[in-house]
């Protein structure tokens, strides 16, 4: 059964670092998204990416965050210059139709964030 | 403003007990609602939605709008059903879920 990947499982870096975190979506999925969960809180909506443009982001999602697909398989989240709190598991999520047609999420393993 | 707020962080029950894991949402138009679950060391994974109004692994969840609650049953807990529950909302023209801050079901033998 096909599933969304992301890679790194847990990534430590610096405070100040940058951090990219790629997720590999569903083959024939066209809406990709990105969530965050801090430790201990909601799992919490970052941005949502359709036809090579965001099509919607939260307030979490400011200048320091940026998403792209560089190529055909690749979803990334970069973070700049990032911050303790960024520390979270980061998921990323695929869907066939978007939720507006009520298409369902498919969500990776998540990646886990920890900014020393 | 949305928002799903799932009241018991753990519900802990026998095996055979009846389960309901709570659910109230706010938003002033028609949402649509959803249960995710997240099993031990597995991703996230939907398990049923409002507007399938089916049963699957035994669970149930009706859209109560008077009550604004979407609650979880299922008339007998088995210990796989052990995992975490989300419920979350999708309002408006909108893609994103709002999620709530989940429940851990423990099935005890």
């Amino acid at each position: 059964e096909p599933e969304v990947t992301q890679t790194p499982s847990h990534q430590v870096t610096q405070m100040g670092q940058e951090v990219i975190l790629r997720c590999v979506p569903i083959s024939n999925h066209l809406y990709f998204y990105w969530y965050r969960q801090i430790l201990g809180q909601k799992v919490e909506f970052l941005v949502s990416f359709y036809n090579n443009e965001i099509s919607e982001k939260s307030e979490i999602f400011d200048d320091q965050f940026s998403v792209e697909r560089p190529d055909g398989s690749n979803f990334t989240l970069k973070i700049r210059s990032t911050k303790l709190e960024d520390s979270a598991m980061y998921f990323c999520a695929s869907s066939a139709q978007g939720l507006k047609n009520t298409g369902e999420l498919f969500f990776g393993e998540g990646s886990r964030l920890t900014v020393l | 403003a949305q928002r799903v707020t799932q009241p018991e962080k753990l519900l802990s029950v026998f095996k055979g007990a009846p389960v309901e894991l709570k659910c109230n949402y706010s938003y002033s138009g028609s949402p649509e609602l959803f249960w995710y679950v997240q099993y031990s060391r597995q991703r996230l994974q939907l398990l049923l939605r409002h507007i399938s109004r089916e049963s699957i692994k035994g669970f149930t969840a009706d859209l109560n709008k008077g009550e604004t609650s979407f609650h979880l049953k299922k008339p007998f807990a088995q210990e796989e059903d052990s995992a975490m529950y989300y419920c979350a909302l999708r309002g408006g023209n909108t893609g994103k879920l709002i999620f709530g801050q989940g429940t851990t079901l423990q099935v005890k033998p």
